[in-house]
């Protein structure tokens, strides 16, 4: 079956240091892989995505993932965090060779302390 | 002005109450979908659809229908809603490539008591 998961319910971290959301995932071939962040009261907003060649990719507002496909992981980072970053944070795969399901995570809600 | 609009955006009924909760998209896309979001289970996917005419099941159709008559709609509707239906719902759209991220509607808050 396939999932994904988010080991940490809650991150805190204090503003301007490095910010880590981790994500592992568990599906047959190869998948696409995304970040997105929820504000209060809002939809979920795209960040970024892997797809194919660099492992490190960059995305929206500072953020960035690295892809390790031996620890089938692809954690979230941001060099210096800020207190507008606090969210709650999805990480969802798209297998490559079954359809169009996407398979989210539970979430992880990051806390940026002034 | 790119969006997903999701109607009602909060609703309260009572159980066996049929409802529909509408879901547009103005950016010609062919995948849509419906989501609803429980605490601690994240975002789980109900039904989705590949383009008019075409759909299939998510991870938690049950109690569930979609129709998909026109590209840019996509209603999901519950024709006799119980309790634990009761959630945060969520529709997306995106392009057909299954490398394109989904646009998110604002969501739709419905209680059912």
């Amino acid at each position: 079956a396939q999932s994904v998961a988010q080991p940490e319910d809650q991150v805190n971290v204090a503003e301007g240091n490095p910010l880590t959301v981790k994500c592992t995932y568990s599906v047959s071939g190869n998948p696409y892989l995304f970040w997105y962040v929820q504000y209060p009261n809002r939809g979920l907003q795209f960040l970024l995505k892997y797809i194919t060649g660099d492992n490190l990719v960059k995305g929206s507002y500072g953020f960035e993932a690295e892809f390790n496909k031996s620890q089938t992981s692809f954690h979230l980072k941001k060099p210096s965090a800020l207190v507008c970053d606090s969210a709650l944070y999805f990480c969802a795969v798209r297998p490559f060779n079954y359809g169009q399901n996407f398979v989210f995570g539970p979430g992880t809600r990051l806390s940026v302390l002034p | 002005e790119a969006q997903v609009t999701q109607n009602p955006r909060y609703l309260i009924t009572v159980t066996g109450k049929k409802l529909t909760v509408t879901c547009s998209q103005n950016m010609n896309h062919e995948y849509m979908s419906w989501y609803r979001q429980d605490p601690g289970l994240g975002l789980r996917q109900i039904y989705y659809s590949m383009n008019v005419e075409v759909t299939d099941k998510g991870d938690v159709p049950e109690g569930y229908k979609v129709s998909r008559k026109e590209k840019r709609n996509f209603p999901l509707i519950l024709e006799s809603p119980s309790p634990n239906q009761t959630s945060l719902y969520f529709c997306a759209s995106s392009s057909g490539s299954s490398y394109n991220e989904q646009f998110f509607g604002p969501g739709t808050r419905l209680t059912v008591l």
